[in-house]
């Protein structure tokens, strides 16, 4: 198993640019979240997803955008970079309603300029 | 809402010695699960030790143990002789219940260096 992967690792951006970055989790798990790290604030969460079709906003969802068409995959979407969003952003799955384990990526940092 | 808060932005020890990072909650709930990650300079996460709060007994893996008072809210990580390895940030973490969409609350972490 590959577990959780994410890519890019690392990304620059100009303001009002757009991207995606991708999740996918080879675990079949139902749950996948996206959550971003900022010193001093922990790990804020930006959108999950309880299963294909299926999202929900986060403590932090403005600017985002997800989607959730298989199992499989979580892609987190900027439409227009700002910023505010320079952070590292970390995805992460878990059985739901099973068990508390939740398999984190690697995390991506993204830069603003 | 539920919150995590850890008081502690930094912290440092020296090497072997003992360490214990506080962590409280707030809660209405009666049964949920307390967690604490270490996320080394590497940034990958890891579960370091868990907690179910229906469970009176403290949690322990190995020189990790915590300290669990629920009627007090607190939940503190204690690190016993310590290693140059457990340098990292530590966070704390509640969650409500296994419901499908019961999510992972974190604190801001703790920064905690161990000293040679």
């Amino acid at each position: 198993n590959a577990g959780v992967t994410q890519t890019p690792k690392f990304q620059v951006l100009k303001t009002g640019q757009s991207m995606t970055l991708q999740c996918a989790q080879d675990m079949n798990h139902e749950y996948m979240s996206w959550y971003r790290q900022d010193p001093g604030m922990g790990l804020r969460l930006i959108h999950y997803s309880v299963g294909a079709g299926i999202t929900d906003q986060g403590e932090v969802p403005n600017g985002y955008n997800v989607s959730r068409s298989t199992t499989e995959d979580f892609p987190l979407r900027l439409l227009s970079a700002a910023p505010s969003q320079t952070s590292v952003y970390f995805c992460a799955s878990r059985y739901s309603g099973r068990t508390y384990e939740q398999y984190f990526g690697p995390g991506t940092r993204l830069t603003v300029t | 809402a539920q919150t995590v808060t850890q008081s502690q932005p930094e912290m440092s020890v020296q090497e072997a010695e003992t360490v214990t990072l506080s962590c409280t909650y707030d809660t209405s709930e009666n049964n949920y699960y307390l967690f604490w990650y270490k996320q080394p300079p590497s940034r990958q996460m890891i579960l370091v030790i868990r907690q179910e709060a229906y469970k009176q007994q403290n949690a322990t893996e190995n020189r990790f143990s915590v300290n669990f008072q629920k009627a007090a809210k607190s939940f503190s990580l204690k690190i016993s002789d310590s290693q140059l390895g457990d340098t990292a940030m530590y966070f704390c973490a509640f969650m409500k219940g296994l419901n499908r969409d019961d999510k992972i609350i974190f604190g801001k972490g703790t920064r905690l260096h161990i000293l040679p």
